[in-house]
């Protein structure tokens, strides 16, 4: 069973603050992590596909980096605006394996 | 359109029942996804199709519970004897193939709520 915790659980950020959460995944046997965004009642969107130790990904005031060697990922958000409350949930792909996901960080950008 | 589709979008359905949730990934990825989001919970990882290996059933909660997928194409996932801790949001997900950096895409997702 591949462990992969996310945290926190939920955050809560003003307006306009940044912020960041983590993802932790098994060090060994490294294919692929996945981000992805989760809104109430929509299906869940790709954020992000990464795959290199030290990667570093950016889309708009949303980035992530990666280390696979200590199995760990980190998304931060830049100025948070309400529109970006959301579930936002990483996976882990091994080798020859299934994706595996998180329980998700849920955030509230509070106006 | 171009995405995963599955139905029905919701349903309801009496303790006991059996349904059937169906899946119609995009067209030509190999890969295919079941999870499901119960309330409070995280995704839960349901069953994994790749081409023609062998499925990857273990997320099966129990033996109540199947899926199929015909043709390398569209999946169907059966649940019998339907119980009210089966309600969940069901997601299909579908991915081009064995790539490193293939996201995956997700469907609508079908609720079922077991009353």
């Amino acid at each position: 069973i591949l462990n992969v915790e996310q945290s926190p659980q939920s955050l809560h950020v003003q307006e306009g603050d940044s912020t960041n959460f983590t993802c932790s995944f098994p060090s060994s046997n490294f294919y692929a992590l996945h981000w992805y965004r989760w809104e109430t009642a929509k299906s869940p969107e790709a954020l992000f596909v990464m795959t290199l130790n030290g990667d570093e990904k950016k889309k708009g005031r949303i980035s992530a980096t990666l280390n696979t060697k200590e199995g760990y990922s980190y998304l931060y958000i830049k100025g948070s605006q309400p529109e970006d409350s959301a579930t936002y949930l990483c996976a882990f792909k091994a080798a020859g394996n299934k994706l595996t996901f998180g329980g998700g960080t849920r955030v509230l950008v509070k106006p | 359109g171009a995405g995963v589709s599955q139905s029905p979008s919701n349903k309801v359905t009496e303790k006991g029942k059996d349904v059937e949730l169906r899946c119609d990934p995009i067209s030509g990825h190999t890969a295919l996804y079941w999870y499901r989001q119960s309330l409070g919970q995280g995704l839960e990882f349901l069953i994994y199709f790749q081409g023609n290996s062998a499925p990857d059933k273990s997320g099966l909660p129990s033996d109540r519970f199947s899926a199929e997928r015909t043709g390398g194409s569209v999946s169907t996932l059966t649940i019998q004897r339907t119980q009210q801790e089966d309600s969940a949001v069901y997601l299909c997900a579908s991915s081009p193939d064995r790539g490193r950096g293939n996201t995956i895409y997700f469907g609508e997702g079908s609720w079922l709520t077991v009353v």
